[in-house]
């Protein structure tokens, strides 16, 4: 069954230091997302991508976050300058239309900011 | 607001045994879809089971199935013959058609007792 890829699984980064979180979505899919869990709070919504564009984005997508798609495959998430409080697993996600279709996630990117 | 609660931060069934997990949501859309993920300490987030807000019919698959209350806008989840495998953290989930941003609850909590 097709599913999306996340890598790293797991990183350590000094707060200060630019963090890039890679994304590899299902292959037919359009749309896609990144959410963040801090530990023990509610997955939250970051952003949305379509078309190249983001679509839509909440209060927590500040100038400090950026996605792209460089190579029509991989959907990264870069946190420019992290701080203690970027600390989460971040889920990437895809899905065929916005239209209501199920939302599938990756198995999460947990980042460490020390 | 659009807002999701699940009011039981904990729940424990007996293996073999039926469990429901609560959740409501507010909102003042008439076409939504609403999800129920499963996310183990692997922490993936896994689809459990979803409804459309237009379909009248409760959503079923397998061993787990939703009773889906429209105008008192609550949505819980039944898993029947309860496994070990069940035990993880669960969110309930909503979502407004045409729209990317998913509203998440802040998760129960099922153990699973053998």
């Amino acid at each position: 069954e097709p599913e999306v890829t996340q890598t790293p699984s797991h990183q350590v980064t000094q707060m200060g230091q630019e963090v890039i979180l890679r994304c590899v979505p299902i292959s037919n899919h359009l749309y896609f997302y990144w959410y963040r869990q801090i530990l023990g709070q509610k997955v939250e919504f970051l952003v949305s991508f379509y078309n190249n564009e983001i679509s839509e984005k909440s209060e927590i997508f500040d100038d400090q976050f950026s996605v792209e798609r460089p190579d029509g495959s991989n959907f990264t998430l870069k946190i420019r300058s992290t701080k203690l409080e970027d600390s989460a697993m971040y889920f990437c996600a895809s899905s065929e239309s916005v239209s209501g279709n199920t939302i599938y996630f990756g198995e999460g990117s947990w980042l460490t900011v020390v | 607001a659009q807002t999701v609660t699940q009011s039981q931060p904990e729940m424990s069934v007996q293996e073999a045994e039926t469990v429901t997990l609560s959740c409501t949501y507010d909102t003042s859309e008439s076409d939504y879809y609403l999800f129920w993920y499963k996310q183990p300490p692997s922490r993936q987030m896994i689809l459990v089971i979803r409804q459309e807000a237009y379909k009248q019919q409760n959503a079923t698959e397998n061993r787990f199935s939703v009773n889906f209350q429209k105008a008192a806008k609550s949505f819980s989840l039944k898993i029947s013959d309860s496994q070990l495998g069940d035990a993880a953290m669960y969110f309930c989930a909503y979502r407004v058609y045409n729209n990317n941003d998913m509203r998440f609850g802040a998760g129960t909590r099922l153990t699973v007792k053998p």
